[in-house]
């Protein structure tokens, strides 16, 4: 059964700093793995898809890498602004063509 | 476009009674989706459709049934609502692809969110 990680759970940084988020899955059989971000009471919100043949899809101040074989991805967020303070969802795509999700990291970015 | 909808937003029942969530998708997508959410648990799927007249179980399947009469609607139905089953759910779509590959980003309704007193 895939199972996904995601650390750390929560994470507070002051504004401008660049951090990475981290995310681990149990079964490298993957077909794509897509971050989403989620803000408090709302729904979810796309942010990159990684097909399991890349190594990394960029998005203005974000990136995120993929690597199956070690079964890991990570999302880049650079010079962060209070605006990103949100949290963030990794989900893999096993093949039921449905995603499993990690738990979510809450960001804080303090002014 | 309105892209994928949820009604109602909210929703507060007693146990044993009995509703159905509505999502509708405006993309002319395959693929349709329910997950719930749970604190501290991410996202768990519960039905989901490959096309209309489909469907197939998730992961936390029981006490959930599920319909997909028309391509652009999925309906989630509690038949005798438990405490459990309080959680938000939110419904989502992709557009599918043939073969066992699915390339296609999913795209989330705002969700509802169900208590069961």
């Amino acid at each position: 059964k895939q199972e996904v990680t995601q650390i750390p759970a929560a994470l507070s940084v002051p504004e401008g700093e660049n951090l990475v988020l981290n995310c681990s899955f149990t079964d490298s059989a993957i077909y794509n793995l897509q971050w989403f971000r989620q803000d408090p009471g709302k729904g979810l919100t796309s942010l990159l898809l990684i097909q399991s043949s890349q190594r990394e899809q960029t998005s203005g101040r974000l990136n995120a890498s993929l690597d199956k074989s070690s079964g890991r991805s990570t999302l880049y967020i650079a010079a962060s602004q209070p605006g990103d303070s949100a949290t963030y969802l990794c989900a893999v795509d096993t093949g039921r063509r449905a995603l499993t999700f990690g738990s979510g990291t809450r960001l804080q970015v303090q002014p | 476009n309105a892209g994928v909808t949820q009604t109602p937003k909210f929703r507060v029942l007693k146990t044993g009674q009995s509703m159905t969530l509505l999502c509708a998708q405006d993309m002319n997508h395959e693929y349709m989706y329910w997950y719930r959410q749970d604190p501290g648990m991410g996202l768990r799927l519960i039905h989901y459709s490959v096309g209309e007249g489909t469907t197939a179980k998730g992961e936390v399947p029981d006490g959930y049934n599920v319909s997909r009469l028309k391509k652009q609607n999925f309906l989630l139905g509690l038949e005798s609502a438990a405490p459990s089953q309080t959680s938000v759910y939110f419904c989502a779509s992709t557009e599918g692809t043939s073969g066992r590959s699915s390339y296609n980003e999913q795209f989330f309704g705002p969700g509802t969110r169900l208590t069961v007193l």
